[in-house]
């Protein structure tokens, strides 16, 4: 177990609909990223939020927003879904920065157990 | 970010040791290597990283080659667990990013 929470474990929805992925963080840490893992196009990483503010964008479309909470939860909204859309959403969270140059250069992301999306 | 190029599978036996090798010619002098494994039906988790000398944790050890443009994962005694994909990724530390990029990994089967 990694501490890191995903709701809900699987979500089926319709093309066009619009759905809200939500992620717990672990304890401490301040960093929640989200990444995307289909078949045809692997372990894409999304988003990076960093104690509330985007850190950093990835290949996420403009369909997706995310946003990270005072109490440090996050959620991706996803909207006007596609088929394509059809993955494994993952989220991860770290401490990062973190103290100590070590562990700063290490930077374990801790990955949830993901939520399985099927649009139909 | 610089790239990766990993075997797209490997066969061990139960028991024995595996070498999983990744090729990263166009590593910069500020990428750390870092490797993360992903069992079946779980998220990755992280397994190990280095710069230039060779790294040993509880999971396995990591050799780097000298000019640094390969790298070997070294799972010392496979064990059913172990059979999972495992990414070799480059992470430059000098432009603060901490996103991954996964490649497409190396998917370990262990042979009972």
């Amino acid at each position: 177990d990694s501490g890191v929470t995903q709701t809900p474990k699987h979500l089926i929805t319709a093309t066009g609909q619009r759905v809200t992925l939500r992620c717990s963080p672990r304890s401490g840490d301040l960093s929640v990223y989200w990444y995307q893992q289909s078949l045809d196009q692997g372990l894409q990483f999304l988003i990076h939020y960093y104690n509330g503010e985007e850190r950093a964008k990835g290949n996420i479309l403009e369909r997706f927003s995310a946003q990270q909470f005072p109490d440090l939860h996050s959620e991706l909204n996803l909207s006007s879904l596609e088929l394509g859309d059809s993955a494994l959403y993952f989220c991860a969270s770290s401490a990062y920065p973190e103290e100590g140059f070590e562990e700063t250069q290490r930077n374990e992301q801790f990955f949830g157990p993901g939520t399985r999306l099927t649009v139909l | 970010d610089a790239k990766t190029t990993q075997p797209n599978s490997m066969e061990s036996n139960e028991e024995e040791p595996v070498h999983l090798p990744c090729n990263h010619s166009t590593i910069s002098g500020t990428d750390y290597i870092h490797w993360y494994r992903q069992l079946p039906s779980q998220g990755p988790e992280y397994v190990i990283h280095g710069l230039t000398s060779n790294v040993n944790n509880r999971m396995a050890s990591l050799a780097i080659a000298e000019d640094r443009k390969s790298s070997t994962l070294i799972l010392h005694r496979a064990t059913l667990r172990d059979a999972a994909v495992y990414y070799c990724i480059l992470r430059d530390v000098q432009t603060g990013a901490n996103n991954l990029f996964f490649g497409t990994g190396t998917r370990l089967t262990v042979i009972p």
